[in-house]
């Protein structure tokens, strides 16, 4: 099994919401990736989290606070977005890291609009 | 810092033909990682093959085969007996070893498969 699963699979949120995307994965891996995706674009690197600690965050506004209650799940909680950030976010997990270990499987994604 | 080019934005192929999708990319690491993703219009990205830079050997899997050249830095995908179901987008990516695993993406390519 090679499942991520991310929920929701649509969000529409206000500026001035407060709103979360879930992501989860049942298959002991313990580095958790968010992406950020536009159209037609490549994923960009937001955050990674490696046994359930931060270990990269890429200069991403405060407006994006990411969480990683267990090895199995990683939240990404919105708020005060704006327009811009409307795009498709990716999950993804790893074994850990390094050889051998390092292949990220992706979820579906949470195709999110910012009004 | 590493860089991915893949240099053809749209490429056809006709169903049961072979393809092949161009990658280079820069860096002065020695140690690394390549990979190739494919996004369907249904939007998850799933790997298609992986290539560790030590190995000489290229990576095939099934119909997909790569031509790794260390040395010019290139890493090019082959798809034989096209289907319809490839039609995708497909991305090169690099890994540096002991980076956090963090993937860095080329443009992408998108290939259509015509019946």
């Amino acid at each position: 099994d090679t499942e991520v699963t991310q929920t929701p699979k649509h969000l529409v949120m206000g500026m001035t919401n407060k709103k979360s995307l879930k992501c989860e994965q049942h298959m002991g891996h313990r580095a958790m990736y968010w992406y950020k995706q536009k159209a037609k674009k490549p994923p960009e690197l937001m955050f990674v989290y490696s046994y359930e600690k931060l270990s990269i965050n890429e200069s991403v506004p405060s407006r994006f606070s990411p969480e990683c209650p267990n090895s199995s799940l990683l939240n990404l909680h919105l708020h005060a977005l704006q327009p811009e950030d409307s795009a498709l976010y990716l999950c993804a997990s790893s074994q850990g890291q390094g050889a051998r270990k390092n292949i990220q499987y992706f979820g579906a994604g949470t195709r999110l609009s910012v009004l | 810092a590493q860089t991915v080019t893949q240099s053809q934005p749209e490429m056809s192929v006709q169903e049961a033909e072979t393809v092949t999708l161009s990658c280079t990319y820069d860096t002065s690491e020695n140690n690394y990682y390549l990979f190739w993703y494919k996004q369907p219009p249904s939007r998850q990205m799933i790997l298609v093959i992986r290539q560790e830079a030590y190995k000489q050997q290229n990576a095939t899997e099934n119909r997909f085969s790569v031509n790794f050249q260390k040395a010019a830095k290139s890493f090019s995908l082959k798809i034989s007996d096209s289907q319809l179901g490839d039609t995708a987008m497909y991305f090169c990516a690099f890994m540096k070893h002991e980076s956090g695993n963090k993937l860095v993406f080329g443009a992408g390519t998108i290939l259509r498969v015509k019946s």
